[in-house]
């Protein structure tokens, strides 16, 4: 089944404490990108990746890392999560404009 | 950069009615998109439109595309419990088909009986 997945689903941690939520699609997509949404912004790019190795920022980088060392994975880094990082946080891939997105990873920093 | 504005922000129906979603682009339309997401899960693509006048359907569900409005609706018939969620419309900034979509702030949709 063609599909994007997420690590975890939910995840509770400190503040300052290193996370990894991770990506991985199936469809052999080149494109991935991460979204996070929060109620009355809507649903905001982090970063995307064109392909391996090619990473760029979105709308609201600061505070996250990625990386692409192969094309299924996409993982989004957080070295030092903060508060103001709890949100919904979503990946995507995309083919010929159409993003599939994985379920969703809900993040609390305490 | 390009924003998109959908209206209704929230939409209560009972079901059987009918209901139509807006969403305007500040900027030309090259792609628009329409997904929709149950409370807390993931986006599922809905409809792709590409083409000024293009309309596309799906069950019951109809969008169209006006590219001098910079506007795409979708248009419900005879609403459904499971037509419930929030709909939310992506555009493609550039045209490439492969860049992130700018998304709308969505439309909360709630069917009755």
């Amino acid at each position: 089944e063609a599909q994007v997945t997420q690590n975890p689903r939910y995840l509770i941690t400190v503040t300052g404490k290193k996370l990894t939520v991770t990506c991985s699609q199936n469809m052999n997509h080149e494109y991935m990108s991460w979204y996070r949404q929060d109620p009355g912004l809507g649903l905001r790019q982090i970063y995307y990746s064109m392909n391996v190795e090619v990473t760029d920022k979105g709308d609201v980088p600061e505070g996250y890392k990625v990386s692409r060392k192969e094309k299924r994975n996409f993982p989004l880094i957080l070295e030092s999560p903060s508060p103001n990082q709890t949100s919904l946080y979503f990946c995507a891939s995309n083919r010929w404009g159409v993003q599939y997105f994985g379920p969703g990873t809900r993040l609390t920093v305490t | 950069s390009q924003e998109l504005e959908q209206s209704p922000q929230s939409l209560i129906v009972q079901e059987g009615k009918n209901l139509t979603i807006n969403c305007t682009s500040s900027k030309t339309l090259y792609g628009l998109y329409w997904y929709k997401q149950k409370y807390g899960e993931g986006l599922i693509f809905l409809m792709m439109l590409q083409k000024g006048g293009e309309e596309k359907s799906h069950e019951k569900i109809t969008a169209k595309l006006d590219e001098k409005k910079q506007q795409s609706s979708l248009h419900i018939t005879a609403s459904q419990p499971s037509h419930a969620g929030i709909y939310l419309c992506g555009a493609d900034a550039v045209g490439s088909g492969n860049t992130p979509l700018v998304f709308g702030k969505g439309t909360r949709l709630s069917v009755i009986a």
